[in-house]
């Protein structure tokens, strides 16, 4: 059966750094698209980020070069490095695998002073 | 960046009664292999979103037959043939054939 477990959210200040955790099972990591999906509260679904099965990454504009996606094979785990964070990005962060077929539950990042 | 515009944001239907929401993209979603990648998702209070359909018309495992997507290039359609009570939630159109994905705003389901 395929999960999707993300992890390491929390309450951080502006400019702070975040690393949120996808933990994956029931297939590999590896071998799909991941994606970073973010929902600000009471708004709609924003694309954040994505790691291709060959190992590239792409980003949003508003995101590129304080975020870092990445994925340990080992671990059958995705990640998702937040520095220099903004009060906008506050929002549920979930994880989907390509085809966009799972989600997983999201956790809270919350940027505040 | 695709812009997806859905219509109506608000969607109140009585019990029973058909549905439908509208997804438009500003351009052309077809792929340069022929395919379109456009899916629907509905997302109920307090859940993830959840794929209904995908490549425009396709139907995941499990959705409810009363659940069908029609379109073709820029113009969509997701229709609830009869409406029932586990329905209400946020539907969302999102484009995967252009970078960035994007989505549409949501449509807010209620019944009436």
């Amino acid at each position: 059966e395929v999960q999707l477990v993300e992890s390491g959210g929390g309450l951080i200040q502006p400019g702070g750094s975040l690393r949120l955790s996808c933990a994956a099972s029931g297939f590999t990591v590896s071998s799909k698209y991941m994606s970073w999906v973010r929902q600000a509260p009471g708004k709609g679904l924003e694309w954040v980020s994505v790691i291709y099965s060959g190992g590239g990454t792409n980003y949003r504009d508003s995101v590129r070069g304080r975020f870092t996606i990445s994925r340990d094979n080992s671990r059958n785990t995705v990640y998702l490095q937040m520095n220099s964070l903004r009060v906008e990005d506050t929002a549920v962060y979930y994880c989907v695998r390509d085809p966009w077929d799972y989600w997983g539950q999201g956790t809270l990042v919350t940027v505040s002073s | 960046d695709v812009v997806m515009t859905q219509s109506p944001l608000s969607l109140p239907v009585t019990l029973g009664q058909p549905a439908s929401i509208s997804c438009r993209s500003s351009q052309s979603l077809v792929y340069s292999n022929g395919n379109t990648y456009l899916s629907w998702f509905q997302q109920r209070p307090g859940q993830s979103p959840r794929r209904l359909i995908y490549q425009v018309s396709n139907r995941d495992s499990g959705v409810p037959d009363r659940f069908s997507g029609s379109g073709s290039g820029t113009d969509f359609t997701l229709k609830i043939s009869r409406v029932e009570a586990e329905d209400v939630g946020v539907y969302y159109c999102m484009q995967h054939t252009h970078w960035p994905i994007t989505f549409g705003q949501g449509t807010r389901l209620e019944i009436k």
